[in-house]
């Protein structure tokens, strides 16, 4: 079983509706989690961060997280065209001497936003 | 704020050449920096963890030799690809964790990645 497992799509929305990314983990351990946002040719941009179980939200943007089930989500509201990008849910996991953490990636969604 | 910056942005070198990529927080010191490689339509692999002023630690199947890593400060760390092959050719992506005492937890920000072919 993959550490981080994400769906990869692609996931096609029309233009202002509702996006959701899901995503699973194993570790139960991890307590960080992260969703980027990686458009083609270019490096991972940070969206959001989340932390305890319920919702966050900033923005458009919402993350979920219910570590019970091991499950992360993404909402991204009133989708654009420019929301068209792959995007990456990692984990947060301590896993060496000198307490750094690592995060573990999924292999990310590729969503698409048509007009 | 938290900003990281790549250098070079892309590179072209002949096979056997050696090429360096710096990467840098510009407005935050990062004590643990990570190096990813990513090929084309794939997620990104860790390559190794490096703390600065000590030895980078390498996942499993990464060449330390191969992949020379130098943490020298708290906002430089360096990859060296050495003897480079055209099976190198890859995107290689920096970040730097940063850690929010507020928060109590480490966030990483990613450098823009640094294209690399090897002809």
């Amino acid at each position: 079983q993959k550490e981080v497992e994400q769906n990869s799509g692609p996931l096609s929305v029309p233009e202002g509706a509702i996006a959701s990314l899901n995503c699973t983990y194993s570790d139960r351990v991890s307590q960080s989690f992260f969703w980027y946002r990686q458009y083609s040719g270019k490096s991972p941009e940070l969206i959001m961060s989340i932390y305890s179980n319920g919702d966050k939200e900033d923005g458009r943007f919402t993350a979920q997280l219910n570590k019970a089930s091991q499950y992360v989500s993404l909402l991204i509201r009133d989708s654009q065209p420019s929301d068209s990008a792959t995007y990456l849910c990692a984990v947060n996991m301590f896993k060496g001497s000198g307490g750094y953490n690592k995060l573990i990636f999924g292999a990310g969604t590729r969503l698409a936003v048509h007009p | 704020g938290a900003v990281v910056s790549q250098h070079p942005s892309w590179v072209i070198c002949k096979s056997g050449t050696s090429v360096k990529i710096e990467c840098r927080s510009l407005d935050f010191q990062a004590t643990t920096m990570f190096w990813y490689r990513q090929f084309p339509k794939q997620s990104l692999m860790l390559m190794a963890t490096s703390n600065e002023g000590s030895k980078a630690t390498y996942e499993q199947g990464v060449e330390k030799d191969k992949f020379l890593i130098n943490h020298a400060s708290l906002t430089l760390s360096t990859l060296t690809v050495t003897s480079a092959h055209p099976e190198d050719s890859s995107f290689y992506i920096c970040s730097a964790g940063a850690h929010w005492r507020v928060k109590s937890t480490d966030t990483q920000y990613f450098g823009p990645g640094t294209r690399l072919t090897v002809l």
